[in-house]
């Protein structure tokens, strides 16, 4: 059983390019968050999936938007990428819990993101 | 922002002493768990432990919650130089329901 996967490990940009990165989820979850983690910081939470739609956002400007298609599989874009969006891109994926919340997040080994 | 702010910032030990790390978090959660993060590489589970519990235990970690003073420790026993990564807490608000990381805790086990 695969784990999360993401897609391109390692990629080089310049300043003012468009970036996708891609997300499959472990097999039999249906939620997808990203996350943005600067060198030597904790993850940031940019937005999460379920059901095709961004369920919630954190404080990330429009530059960064997603989707998720109905295999649950998502992606996150970056366009006018500035320096400052250089760093590890995070995707994790869960069940969709209860009020409790949904549990363990799985997370992939992320896509280093550099912005020269 | 970050939610949650761990303690110490970086944490240096010899191999078979204990590592306690801290978590304090600023609102009301529904659970907490904790992430290991090997360098660059992405983040692995833990634990977690709901509001309504106290402490828990998996293996060689210890796990307790203070939901009065909104704090959490994570306790390593007996320390290997293979636990040496960075340590984050995450909390969840149900309100909001996403997950919220900390700024993490470098822990380095020497041999």
């Amino acid at each position: 059983d695969a784990g999360v996967t993401q897609s391109p490990t390692h990629l080089i940009k310049t300043r003012g390019q468009q970036v996708t990165l891609r997300c499959s989820p472990k097999s039999g979850h249906d939620t997808v968050s990203w996350y943005q983690q600067a060198l030597g910081q904790g993850p940031q939470f940019i937005f999460q999936y379920y059901e095709e739609e961004e369920r919630q956002r954190g404080n990330f400007p429009d530059r960064f938007s997603g989707h998720q298609f109905p295999n649950y599989s998502s992606e996150l874009n970056v366009n006018a990428l500035l320096l400052g969006d250089s760093a590890l891109y995070l995707c994790a994926s869960s069940s969709l819990g209860g009020s409790g919340g949904p549990g363990e997040l799985f997370f992939g080994e992320g896509s280093r993101l550099t912005v020269l | 922002s970050q939610q949650g702010e761990e303690d110490p910032q970086a944490l240096s030990i010899q191999e078979g002493e204990n590592a306690t790390m801290n978590c304090s978090y600023k609102t009301s959660i529904n659970n907490l768990q904790w992430y290991r993060q090997n360098s660059g590489r992405g983040l692995v589970h833990l634990i977690l432990i709901r509001s309504n519990e106290r402490e828990k235990h998996s293996g060689r970690l210890r796990v307790t919650l203070d939901t009065s003073k909104k704090s959490s420790s994570l306790l390593i026993t007996a320390s290997r130089a293979a636990d040496t990564a960075s340590y984050f807490c995450a909390t969840f608000h149900s309100g909001t329901y996403k997950y919220i990381f900390g700024t993490g805790t470098r822990l380095k086990v020497l041999a």
